[in-house]
């Protein structure tokens, strides 16, 4: 399968702090998706990395993609409590995206 | 736009009963996507379509699911009969047919069966 897994599970960090939460995966992929979810809603897309690209960035979010390593990772800067939710990461293979079990992030004021 | 609409947002119902779950994609997406999210398995495609064609539902557990799409802007999933380790909460998303494109996810459906 190539099932993204975020590392850690969980993630307590104080407003103002940077999170950074990892995504491992086991295959060939076209490209890397993180998602982030607030409870009891749907996910919502932050940002995509095609498997040519390394970094890219998106506001506060800065994402990175080392495919020998298989492995990504989204960085939230100057977080903030609004940040609190979970983060998964997809990837996009051969298949139709792929989700891991997600990291949740607990941002406190 | 308001986004991809699923309905109702909570159902509630007895072993046995037959569920349908409710799915309007955003208008011009031609792939739509059923998810279920559990706490043990986290996100698991069950099925999706592009351009109302079913293309792959290898993720669909049992015979009791079926899932339909019969025009670009509605599709529903059924469980007949439900049981109870079908509880579980239901996403429908909706996207562009073409690769790097994101999923656009509704806000779920939260099944209980007693």
């Amino acid at each position: 399968s190539q099932q993204g897994e975020e590392d850690p599970q969980a993630l307590s960090i104080q407003e103002g702090e940077n999170a950074t939460m990892n995504c491992s995966y086991k295959t060939s992929i076209n490209n890397l998706q993180w998602y982030r979810q607030n409870s009891g809603r749907g996910l919502v897309h932050l940002i995509l990395i095609r498997s040519n690209e390394r970094e890219k960035h998106s506001g506060r979010l800065r994402v990175t993609l080392d495919t020998s390593k298989k492995s990504s990772s989204l960085l939230i800067t100057a977080s903030r409590a609004a940040d609190t939710a979970s983060y998964f990461c997809a990837t996009e293979g051969n298949t139709p995206l792929v989700f891991g079990k997600g990291t949740r992030l607990s941002v406190i004021a | 736009d308001a986004g991809v609409i699923q309905s109702p947002r909570h159902e509630v119902t007895e072993m046995g009963q037959e569920v349908t779950l409710r799915c309007k994609p955003i208008s011009g997406h031609n792939s739509l996507f059923w998810y279920r999210q559990t706490m043990m398995r986290g996100l698991e495609l069950l099925i999706y379509f592009n351009n109302n064609v079913p293309i792959d539902d290898s993720g669909m557990p049992e015979d009791r699911f079926s899932a339909k799409m019969p025009n670009a802007s509605f599709s529903t999933l059924k469980i007949q009969p439900s049981e109870p380790r079908d509880s579980a909460v239901y996403f429908c998303a909706s996207s562009l047919a073409r690769s790097n494109s994101p999923l656009h996810f509704g806000n779920g459906t939260r099944l209980t069966v007693t």
